[in-house]
């Protein structure tokens, strides 16, 4: 069954470190892939996304990530966080013959130290 | 703009009981989705509807009615609430081939 893996399920960091959270699906066709984030308490919200194009996509309060088919991984990245990003992150995607439904994976949950 | 409304927001029930969540958007979105969030599984799918009138099962949809009889409502109902089903619930909408938006979410437990 096709899945989408998310390799750490804890990360905790200080503030300025660089974050870097990975991410897998295991199907070789077209996809759309969405990084999503839920802060404490509230509906998760779009990072960012890539449906085609330029396989680096830039996001919202300076996360980025990276397609790589080979690989096929869509690993989010922000060079210096902050303890406003303390949150769980979801990676999602959506398989070419599942119409618009998202399978994600299990979610990752980042602490930022003050 | 409100985006995806859901009520109620928490509910306690005891096992047998039966309910329903609603869930409103105001964006004129075709799709509409419930899910439900447990710890360490992400977001599973329950059922989605891709049109008024229409429904379909998602990946977890046993336990779980839907009915879609306006554009704007999509409603998930539990005939026979189980502890299983303790769980936060989330409804989503979405345009075509466009990211999908998400509601607050409805806390509810079973007991």
């Amino acid at each position: 069954a096709q899945s989408v893996s998310q390799h750490n399920h804890h990360v905790i960091l200080s503030e300025a470190a660089s974050l870097e959270l990975g991410c897998n699906y295991s199907y070789g066709g077209t996809v759309n892939l969405f990084w999503y984030v839920q802060y404490p308490g509230q509906h998760l919200q779009l990072l960012l996304k890539y449906f085609s194009g330029d396989p680096l996509v830039k996001g919202i309060k300076g996360f980025e990530a990276e397609f790589i088919k080979s690989k096929f991984s869509f690993n989010l990245r922000k060079p210096s966080v902050q303890w406003s990003d303390t949150a769980e992150y979801f990676c999602a995607v959506i398989l070419e013959w599942a119409g618009n439904k998202l399978t994600f994976g299990g979610g990752t949950r980042v602490l930022v130290k003050p | 703009n409100a985006g995806v409304t859901q009520t109620p927001k928490f509910r306690v029930l005891k096992t047998g009981q039966s309910m329903t969540l609603l869930c409103a958007q105001d964006m004129n979105h075709e799709y509409m989705y419930w899910y439900r969030q447990d710890p360490g599984m992400g977001l599973r799918l329950i059922h989605y509807s891709v049109g008024e009138g229409t429904t379909a099962k998602g990946e977890v949809p046993d336990g779980y009615n839907v009915s879609r009889l306006k554009k704007q409502n999509f409603l998930l109902g539990l005939e026979s609430a189980a502890p299983s089903q303790t769980s936060v619930y989330f409804c989503a909408s979405s345009r075509r081939d466009q990211p999908q938006h998400f509601g607050d979410g409805t806390r509810l437990s079973i007991l």
